[in-house]
């Protein structure tokens, strides 16, 4: 079945700096991929997604990549804040999967300001 | 619009008792999900039903764990007996129907579930 592999587990920054985290997929049928943000004691919300027929999106400070050979996306948060303190789950859906949404294991983002 | 709703907030029992959990999920949303999520990891599929009818179970330990989804709206998950590794937070998604591209997820507050 669909596997999703999420690195790194634990990513500091200093407030201002840029943060990235990456993500892999197992099956080349999945075709839409969301990123969640969860802080404390709350319920994940989406707060990006791309498709299969698109490369790269942008959303103000966020972006998100996707390289459909590699199987990798990426998420890409510039001049970070302390409100993006969080953690952070990427997903995968697609028809080869019957439309099973899989996350990966998260990124606990830290920003230090 | 209103979200998706899940009660109780938290539950705490001890180990070989059983338990059960809500989900009403968004109006019109044709999909709904129960994950588990493990203090620490991400959210991991137990069941996805489209209506009535069950997508995926896969993931679900059936000799404890079932769910069902009478007429294709409320949605109950029930653990019979509850072991101690069960202790986790159980989220309840809906989507509006993922096989004509509306796949975003929209989350309940969850279940704290705590096994003694």
């Amino acid at each position: 079945g669909e596997n999703v592999e999420q690195h790194p587990s634990t990513l500091s920054v200093q407030e201002g700096d840029s943060a990235v985290i990456k993500c892999t997929y197992s099956d080349s049928a999945s075709n839409y991929f969301p990123w969640y943000k969860q802080e404390l004691g709350k319920r994940p919300q989406l707060i990006i997604d791309i498709r299969s027929n698109v490369g790269e999106k942008k959303d103000q400070r966020i972006a998100v990549t996707l390289n459909k050979t590699a199987k990798h996306f990426s998420l890409h948060i510039t001049e970070t804040q302390p409100e993006d303190s969080a953690v952070y789950f990427c997903a995968a859906s697609g028809f080869g999967g019957g439309f099973k949404t899989i996350f990966g294991a998260g990124t606990r983002l830290f920003v230090k300001a | 619009e209103a979200g998706v709703a899940q009660s109780p907030r938290y539950k705490i029992i001890e180990k070989r008792q059983s338990v059960a959990f809500w989900c009403n999920p968004i109006s019109g949303h044709a999909t709904l999900y129960w994950y588990q999520q493990i203090l620490g990891q991400g959210p991991k599929l137990l069941i996805q039903f489209q209506n009535n009818g069950v997508v995926d179970d896969s993931q679900l330990p059936k000799d404890r764990f079932s769910a069902e989804r009478l007429k294709g709206v409320d949605s109950t998950l029930k653990i019979q007996p509850a072991k101690l590794e069960d202790s986790a937070v159980y989220l309840c998604a809906s989507s509006l129907n993922p096989r004509a591209t509306n796949e975003k997820l929209f989350f309940g507050s969850g279940t704290q579930l705590s096994v003694l």
